[in-house]
């Protein structure tokens, strides 16, 4: 069956410009996650959905950083005004559902290599 | 989130097993530990989790000490597809979000 896609797998944007970052999770998945990975690192957590609710955002870096997730299946994640050091691999994650007793693995997308110039 | 550790980097010949270890010594009662792996140029992929007991699935085995404070990933029989950077992860559930560190780099040779 069809994975998690993410779009564009390339951006290259110049300093100050807005991008916007879409995720396609599985379908029927109700939490959906993104991470920021920087060359030679483990991923980093940004923020979290369950359904079309951001439960933490705790991660995003700064006020610059923007997800949502209306309809609660696609998500975007936009930065604005956008700088050298967001250059990075954005990777959109979802799983079945967050919750205890059950484990739901999380399945990740190939990831947007975002370069900022 | 507890903390792992993990080495920078081993190295395998193919067809043998593979044991990698990981350090969790702050580990809660509550904490999954959890692997997965990121081959190059993808995102990672869910490999297997445990909480208490050694555990078993098509790819690889996790045997957890029994006082939770290590636990040891093996690839019974190393691929060269096995070639990627590993990470030990611990957090209350597999829905939860995930704390990676810098993870092992696994290579794999003929």
């Amino acid at each position: 069956g069809a994975g998690v896609s993410q779009s564009p797998r390339y951006k290259v944007a110049k300093r100050g410009q807005d991008v916007a970052l879409r995720c396609d999770p599985i379908s029927g998945h109700v939490s959906l996650f993104w991470y920021q990975q920087a060359l030679g690192q483990g991923p980093e957590f940004l923020t979290y959905f369950q359904n079309e609710a951001q439960l933490d955002k705790s991660g995003l870096p700064s006020d610059r950083f923007f997800a949502e997730r209306p309809e609660g299946s696609v998500s975007t994640l936009k930065i604005q005004r956008t700088q050298q050091e967001d250059s990075a691999v954005y990777l959109c994650a979802s799983s079945l559902r967050q919750g205890w007793g059950t484990y739901n693995e999380q399945f990740f997308g190939p990831g947007t290599r975002l370069t900022v110039l | 989130d507890a903390k792992t550790t993990q080495p920078n980097s081993m190295e395998s010949n193919e067809e043998e097993p593979v044991h990698l270890p990981c350090n969790h010594s702050t580990i809660s009662g509550t904490d999954y530990i959890h692997w997965y792996r990121q081959l190059p140029s993808q995102g990672p992929e869910y490999v297997i989790h445990g909480l208490t007991s050694n555990v078993n699935n098509r790819m690889a085995s996790l045997a957890i000490a029994e006082d939770r404070k290590s636990s040891t990933l093996i690839l019974h029989r190393a691929t060269l597809r096995d070639a990627a950077v590993y990470y030990c992860i611990l957090s209350v559930g597999g829905g939860n979000k995930l704390t990676f560190g810098t993870g092992t780099q696994l290579k794999v040779e003929l």
